[in-house]
């Protein structure tokens, strides 16, 4: 039962270098989101999505840019890599409709920018 | 953006002792949620509140969803070392949009056995 995957775990990158990174979930949801976690903050919510081929922006999305072509999928990336984007990241699903649908998050990538 | 008043910021206890944390937002939410964040790994549930007023129990987790619908806090009992970590409230609204969930600050757990 895996839930929520992200992969990779860890990188580390170069500024100005870019990259992807992947969240699939099998559970079938509709809505999609991406987070950042910094130290001492909660998560912050990147961009997201509620349903195949939609995105929206959360609340802090600059330099930051996703896809969902599929529903399983949902795609983080980063053009031109920032030292200030060093962070963990957690991709979270959640199924469509109002109450009791809690999200559900994967283990988080932990990206580094040097 | 809206962030979550969560206090305390962090706690340093020992074993068997109760621990009670709490969150507080200017803004009302639809459902409140209670996660838990182990090193390394991403936030799990524990306690999802959907009713203002709402107290719920998950073992030795108590939460309630204050009357007001803005604030609600996490009780722990006769804690134990596998309690330490973070822990996180979360407001969560929903509509046509996604369920949005707005975050706290967290509270970071020590336990000394």
């Amino acid at each position: 039962n895996a839930g929520v995957t992200q992969t990779p775990k860890f990188r580390v990158l170069k500024t100005g270098q870019s990259m992807t990174l992947l969240c699939a979930q099998d559970m079938n949801h509709e809505y999609m989101y991406w987070y950042r976690q910094d130290p001492g903050m909660g998560l912050r919510l990147i961009h997201y999505s509620v349903g195949e081929g939609t995105t929206a922006k959360g609340e802090v999305p600059d330099g930051y840019n996703v896809s969902r072509l599929k529903k399983q999928n949902f795609l983080l990336g980063l053009e031109s890599a920032a030292p200030s984007q060093t962070s963990v990241y957690f991709c979270a699903s959640s199924p469509r409709g109002q109450g009791n649908q809690p999200q559900h998050f994967g283990d988080g990538t932990r990206l580094s920018i040097l | 953006g809206q962030q979550l008043n969560q206090s305390p910021q962090s706690m340093f206890i020992q074993e068997g002792e109760d621990v009670s944390m709490n969150c507080t937002s200017s803004s009302i939410f639809n459902t409140w949620l209670w996660y838990k964040q182990d090193p390394g790994e991403g936030p799990v549930l524990l306690i999802a509140l959907y009713k203002a007023g709402e107290l719920t129990s998950n073992g030795r987790l108590t939460a309630q969803f204050g009357i007001t619908r803005k604030d609600s806090f996490l009780n722990i009992s006769a804690s134990i070392p596998s309690d330490v970590g973070i822990y996180f409230c979360a407001g969560q609204l929903y509509n046509n949009a996604g369920n949005m969930l707005t975050f706290g600050g967290g509270t970071r757990l020590m336990v000394k056995p």
